[in-house]
């Protein structure tokens, strides 16, 4: 089974630009998680979708945005970059993310740099 | 929410050796405990993980401890080789039954030596 693909896997936009990245999650998996990954705050949760709703919210300005489509594939979307924006993006799927101890499978994420 | 500190933030040890890393979590509420490793260039991988109703749990060379009391939990890697060398996170989930989401510690980089 093909496991989480993200893409592009690199991405290099400036500030002031919107960019939109992508996550195909693993075949049968219906929850998408979306993580922002910068070495001063380490791994922190975006959102969360399931069945094309988003079900969970960290703590991101509403520049950061998501959408999942009918099957499953999910992209999130960053408005006006800043420099601050530039971090790995990853996306994980699960089954259902309900059940407790619901495993998560991550993707290789994409790495953005923001000039 | 839900806070979670590891320690070490470093860790080197020579190969063959035993390898500890220790997290403590907030939300006496969280009930599932999963570690990754994430290697250079790649997203983290599950390596092992632990639910609230078990107190330990080996793979292999991996084992994993939970003290709920505590709010804390541990990974023990033994017999450490040269490809362990990587970025070790914890984690700590809480699923409420609508909606669940991990929160990782900071981090632990170990380097298993010659």
């Amino acid at each position: 089974k093909a496991g989480v693909t993200q893409t592009p896997r690199y991405l290099i936009k400036t500030r002031g630009q919107q960019v939109t990245l992508s996550c195909s999650p693993i075949s049968g998996h219906r929850s998408v998680s979306w993580y922002q990954q910068t070495p001063g705050q380490g791994l922190q949760f975006l959102f969360e979708y399931f069945s094309e709703t988003q079900r969970n919210k960290g703590n991101f300005p509403g520049r950061f945005s998501g959408r999942q489509f009918s099957n499953s594939r999910s992209e999130m979307n960053v408005s006006t970059l800043e420099l601050g924006d530039s971090a790995l993006y990853l996306c994980a799927s699960s089954p259902l993310g309900l059940l407790p101890g619901e495993t998560q499978y991550f993707g290789p994420g994409t790495r953005l740099l923001v000039l | 929410g839900e806070n979670v500190e590891q320690h070490p933030s470093t860790l080197s040890v020579q190969e063959g050796d035993s390898a500890v890393i220790k997290c403590t979590y907030s939300d006496s509420a969280s009930n599932y405990f999963p570690w990754y490793k994430q290697e250079l260039g790649k997203g983290p991988q599950l390596i092992i993980d632990i639910r609230s109703n078990v107190g330990e749990k080996k793979d292999q060379r991996i084992a994993v401890t939970l003290n709920k009391t505590a709010k804390h939990f541990s990974l023990h890697i033994t017999e450490t080789q040269p490809e362990d060398s990587a970025v070790y996170f914890c984690a700590a989930s809480l699923n409420t039954g609508t909606a669940s989401k991990l929160t990782f510690g900071t981090g632990t980089r170990l380097q298993v030596t010659l």
